[in-house]
């Protein structure tokens, strides 16, 4: 397990169009996150999850978002009707639970320009 | 609530000192700091939890004063090699990473 792994790296598409992401986290981490990061801000948190159960959503998160992670392993983004505004890198990181010192481990990002 | 990063940018000569420092609102349980390198995921440095100790890392090294809600992270005798963003995380609750809100960041150069 060389660690996480998101695809696709970069993807262009047409304002109103829908995008689905792909994450795979480090194969024993059982929570998984979803950030946006635009240009010189640091990530923004948008929703995780312990195993399969979605535990939190930020208000970031419009109904155009929905994220899911069915059985608890590969997690999958999706953007409706996609806008400008959502052009940003999608962060995806992994953790495991059952520690308080453990750390985060993220994947090289999905870029996302809307045009 | 977002915490609040100084200084916005450094640059520094190699073998120069730098603090970077971390500040929240709220009373916080841990606080994470992570270095990005343009183009690149973020990478962790260190963690530092409400009543540990200092943390020391090569020659990267935080603290963290629970009372004024405060971190700071200070790299010494700085390489090319720091070169990056420096984010730190806050999260308010126990019980390991959970939802880290990051600062702005600090984007600091290092230069021969």
């Amino acid at each position: 397990d060389t660690g996480v792994s998101q695809n696709p790296r970069h993807k262009i598409t047409k304002r109103g169009q829908n995008v689905t992401f792909r994450c795979d986290p480090i194969s024993e981490h059982n929570r998984l996150y979803w950030y946006r990061q635009t240009l010189g801000q640091g990530p923004e948190f948008l929703t995780y999850f312990q195993n399969e159960a979605q535990l939190e959503k930020s208000r970031l998160l419009s109904d155009r978002f929905s994220a899911e992670r069915p059985k608890g392993s590969f997690s999958t983004l999706e953007i409706q009707r996609t806008e400008q505004g959502d052009s940003a890198m999608y962060l995806c990181a992994s953790s495991l639970t059952g520690f308080e010192n453990t750390e985060a481990f993220f994947g090289q990002g999905t870029r996302l320009t809307v045009v | 609530q977002q915490p609040v990063q100084s200084p916005q940018a450094v640059i520094l000569r190699e073998g120069e000192d730098a603090v970077i420092n971390c500040s929240s609102s709220k009373a916080l349980y841990s606080v994470h700091w992570y270095r990005q390198k343009h183009g690149e995921a973020p990478v962790f440095l260190m963690i530092l939890l409400k009543g540990g100790e200092q943390k020391g890392h090569e020659k990267i090294s935080a603290s963290f004063n629970e009372k004024k809600q405060q971190s700071s992270l200070y790299l010494t005798a700085s390489q090319l090699s720091y070169s990056g963003t420096y984010f730190c995380g806050t999260d308010l609750n126990s019980g390991g990473y959970q939802k880290v809100t990051f600062g702005t960041g600090t984007k600091l150069q290092v230069i021969p």
